[in-house]
């Protein structure tokens, strides 16, 4: 099993619908959370950070994390087409010195006109 | 302006050569890591370093080698080793406090494309 789980899609919504993201994962130790996204041969970019439970929001977008549950999501409100992308979560744990990056495999989403 | 770069941004390497992937930044960050991204699969880290002069496997090292004889570049070696090298590989930077890196985000580079012809 795998750390992290993402259902990799494709996800494909009409313009301006909302978006619901999410990932589980198995190991408790996580602490931060957060979703890049990747736009068609580039790098991921940091979209929302969000340490240990509860949610952010940051204008059309909405991070939660339930660590009872071991799940985290991303809500994308009035989903554009510039919202077209592959969305990766990643998270982190406490561990020594060096915090290594655990990455889902990425949930590519088509928002269309 | 401050980034990463990474060059080139295709790559094509024939059977048996080596080939070095470029990464460089300039945003002071003392950590860097190279990645791996295969279609369906997560980031894979290959190598990182969180201080010059210094680096550690990830988890794909097999068939790979670094250096890090300046802060700003972190250059990636496939060697002839590699048995499947075609892939997408980013290199990525993070800011650090002391010997310890910070929960912060880290910033990627465009990516280089690698194809063994």
């Amino acid at each position: 099993q795998k750390e992290v789980e993402q259902d990799p899609g494709p996800l494909s919504v009409p313009e301006g619908a909302i978006v619901s993201l999410n990932c589980t994962y198995s190991n408790s130790a996580f602490q931060y959370f957060m979703w890049y996204r990747q736009y068609s041969r580039k790098g991921p970019e940091l979209l929302m950070y969000t340490y240990s439970s509860g949610n952010k929001e940051d204008g059309r977008f909405t991070a939660q994390v339930d660590k009872s549950s071991k799940y985290i999501s991303l809500f994308i409100r009035d989903s554009q087409p510039s919202d077209s992308a592959t969305y990766l979560c990643a998270m982190s744990a406490l561990t020594g010195g060096y915090n290594k990056l655990i990455f889902g495999a990425g949930t590519r989403l088509a928002v269309h006109p | 302006d401050g980034g990463i770069t990474q060059s080139p941004k295709y790559l094509f390497r024939k059977e048996g050569q080596n080939v070095t992937l470029s990464c460089e930044q300039n945003l002071n960050h003392d950590a860097m890591y190279w990645y791996r991204q295969d279609p369906g699969q997560g980031l894979r880290l290959i190598y990182y370093s969180q201080i010059v002069n210094d680096f550690q496997k990830g988890d794909i090292a097999e068939g790979y080698s670094v250096s890090r004889e300046k802060k700003e570049s972190f250059p990636l070696t496939v060697t002839s080793a590699q048995k499947n090298p075609t892939a997408f590989y980013l290199c990525a930077s993070q800011r650090t406090s002391g010997n310890t890196v910070l929960h912060n985000e880290q910033f990627f580079g465009p990516g280089t494309r690698l194809t063994v012809l």
